[in-house]
C-alpha cells in the first residue's frame, strides 16, 4: 500500500515563502502530485513530479527526491487567496490511482 | 486542460432513498475514472476505481452493494448511493486522469 505524511497546518504572512513537505512510502511509484483545495471546492491540480528535481510553475514550485521518498511544494510571494488546504498525492498502482496525504491547511496572514 | 463534469453539485435526500451522481469527461475519453469521498476537514479517500465496460474495483471497507458504480461509456461513470443513511452524508468527487488527474466539481450529499 501507500502512505504519505505532511504537516497538518502552516501559517505565514503575505509576501513570504512557505514550504510544505511530504514524505511517502509506496511499493510502486509513478509520480507525486500536489493539489490545492479551498473550502467547499474540489481539488485543483498544482504540480506533478515523476523525476527527481524541481518543477516550477509561476509562484509555485515542487521538488521530488525519489531516493529519499520526499517531496515539497514551495509557494512564493504568498497571497491571501493562497489560504487553502494543500494535498500531496502519490500516483501509483496498476490503475495509476491517486492516494492523498492528510492535507496541510495553509493560513496566510495580512 | 481536460474537463470533468460532475452532477449534481449538491443533493439532499431522505434516509432510505437512493441517489445517483454522474461524472462525465467532456473532452477526452476516460477508460478509468476514480470515485473519492471526503468528510469535513479530512483528506480524499479513494472509494473505487471505475473501469469502462467492466466491474469497478472497490477499496477495502467500501460496500460495493451500497455504492453502485457503472461505467457504461468512455465518457460517463455513475455512482449510486443506495439506501442512503445520514452517515453517508459527505462530499463525493470523481476524477479521470491523463498525465494529471482532473476532478469533477464534487457532489455534496446530505441525507436527512
Amino acid at each position: 500500500g501507500q502512505s504519505l505524511e505532511q504537516p497538518s497546518e502552516v501559517t505565514a504572512v503575505e509576501g513570504a515563502i512557505v514550504q510544505i513537505n511530504c514524505t511517502y512510502q509506496t511499493s510502486g511509484f509513478y509520480g507525486l502530485s500536489w493539489y490545492q483545495q479551498h473550502d467547499g471546492g474540489a481539488p485543483t491540480f498544482l504540480s506533478y513530479n515523476a523525476l527527481d528535481g524541481l518543477e516550477e510553475t509561476g509562484r509555485f514550485s515542487s521538488f521530488l527526491s525519489r531516493s529519499d521518498s520526499y517531496g515539497y511544494l514551495l509557494l512564493q510571494e504568498l497571497q491571501m487567496k493562497d489560504s487553502a488546504s494543500y494535498f500531496c498525492a502519490l500516483l501509483a498502482g496498476s490503475a495509476r490511482q491517486l492516494t492523498f496525504g492528510s492535507g496541510t491547511q495553509l493560513t496566510v496572514l495580512p | 486542460g481536460a474537463v470533468v463534469s460532475q452532477h449534481p453539485s449538491w443533493v439532499i435526500c431522505k434516509s432510505g432513498t437512493s441517489v445517483k451522481i454522474e461524472c462525465r469527461s467532456l473532452d477526452f475519453q476516460a477508460t478509468t475514472m476514480f470515485w473519492y469521498r471526503q468528510f469535513p476537514k479530512q483528506s480524499l479517500m479513494l472509494m473505487a476505481t471505475s473501469n469502462e465496460g467492466s466491474k469497478a474495483t472497490y477499496e477495502q471497507g467500501v460496500e460495493k452493494d451500497k455504492f453502485l458504480i457503472n461505467h457504461a461509456s468512455l465518457t460517463l461513470s455513475t455512482l449510486t448511493v443506495t439506501s442512503a443513511h445520514p452517515e453517508d452524508s459527505s462530499f463525493y468527487i470523481c476524477s479521470a486522469s491523463t498525465d494529471e488527474a482532473f476532478f469533477g466539481q464534487g457532489t455534496r450529499l446530505t441525507v436527512v
